[in-house]
Parts: C-alpha cells; structure tokens; sequence
C-alpha cells in the first residue's frame, strides 16, 4: 500500500509558540492532502482539504490564519499551528488522495500535539 | 450534527466468533461508505468500501452489508482473530466528493 508519513510524531510546546507538522507521501504523489483533528472520545474531524499549488480550503469552523496549510509540492503538504493554545492540543493526522477515482485516502501516523 | 454515527465504543468477541460493528448515517447524499482500521500510534488504514448502488461486500474475512432505506450499514469479521484488535471507524462520502466523514470509532477486542 501507498506510505504517508508524518513528522514530528509528537510535539510538546509553550503557548504563543507555531508549530510546524510536514506530511509527506513517500512512494506517490497526492495532488490532494487532507488535514485532521482527532479530539479525546471524538471522531477524526477533517479541518481542511490541501491541494499542490493553489490554497487550501477549510472547513467551517476552522481558522485559516491559525492554521496555516502549504502544498508546495506533489509530496508535502505542511499544518503551521500559529500561536498555539492548550486548546489546540490534539491528534493531528493527515491523508493523500492517490486515486480519486478509487475514493482512497492513505493515512500518516498522526502527531501528537502538547501546547503547555 | 454527528451524520456518522457508531453507538457502540467498543465491542469484545471470542476468537473465531464474528465480530458485527455498527453504523448509521443521517445524510441521505452520503453514497459511498469506508471502513478504516486503526492501531494505536499508527493512522487510520483502509479496509473495506461499498458504494450505494450494492447492498453487500465481501474481501476475505470482511463483509460490509448496506441498508438504505435504514441508513444503516455494517462490517462483519469471521472468523473474529485477535489480530483484528484495533479501532474501527465507519464514514462516509457523497457525490464524488473527497471529503470523507467520519464517525467515532468502535474499538474492538477479539479474546484468544
């Protein structure tokens, strides 16, 4: 199967600080990435659809000046937390889409965010 | 608004036995729906799909059964191993769309 991977895997920062997550697909390329945010005892909750080149779409709710995404390129997108909060600790995890027309998301490992 | 939902948090089968998880959706545009697995540290890895115009999937062990009119589906596992351990969510897409939603997860526990 196709290989996402995340880094770092976990995080631990200060508030007021950013945060940078890369996701990367190593052995395909995504036009499109998905990032998301898993909360304790809730479901993955899709913050925002990345695409190569052009800028991201969010979903309602969600910060875009908070949560800053860039697909620079077919293999990395990259989730800058802003000034991050205790509130904005969390899972967060990403996905490429491969082959739309297969409707398949490949998943990273997730990272672990701590904002003291 | 939880469009996916999965009421059970977890389940415990006997090895061998089948495993039934649990899934139903509000959104009647849904038309395509996913199973995922997921260990712990290690993200979420698909399983199993069905569109909308099926009403069954079969791959191996697994079985997704789809009831529309009761927007309602299922994921069967037999036999249940205990390799199967692991959270299992439910979600679903609609109209071609890539956003993919999900629900909360099941976590499942096959005993040896």
């Amino acid at each position: 199967g196709a290989v996402v991977s995340q880094h770092p895997s976990r995080v631990i920062c200060k508030s007021g600080t950013s945060v940078k997550i890369e996701c990367r697909s190593l052995d395909f390329q995504a036009t499109t990435m998905f990032w998301y945010r898993q909360f304790p005892k809730q479901s993955l909750m899709l913050m925002a659809t990345s695409n190569e080149g052009s800028k991201a779409t969010y979903e309602q709710g969600v910060e875009k000046d908070k949560f800053l995404i860039n697909h620079a390129s077919l293999t990395l997108s990259t989730l800058t937390v802003t000034s991050a909060h205790p509130e904005d600790s969390s899972f967060y995890i990403c996905s490429a889409d491969r082959d739309s027309a297969n409707n398949e998301q490949f998943f990273g490992p997730g990272t672990r965010l701590t904002v003291l | 608004d939880q469009q996916v939902k999965q009421n059970s948090p977890s389940l415990s089968v006997q090895e061998g036995r089948i495993s039934i998880l649990n899934c139903d959706y509000t959104n009647s545009m849904f038309d395509y729906f996913l199973w995922y697995k997921k260990y712990p540290a290690e993200g979420p890895t698909f399983l199993i799909s069905i569109s909308s115009i099926k009403d069954k999937n079969e791959d191996g062990r697994f079985t997704v059964f789809l009831n529309k009119s009761a927007k309602h589906l299922s994921l069967h596992i037999v036999p249940s191993q205990p390799g199967d351990s692991a959270v299992y969510f439910c979600a679903a897409r609609s109209g071609g769309y890539q956003k993919v939603t999900f629900g909360i997860g099941t976590k499942l526990q096959v005993i040896p």
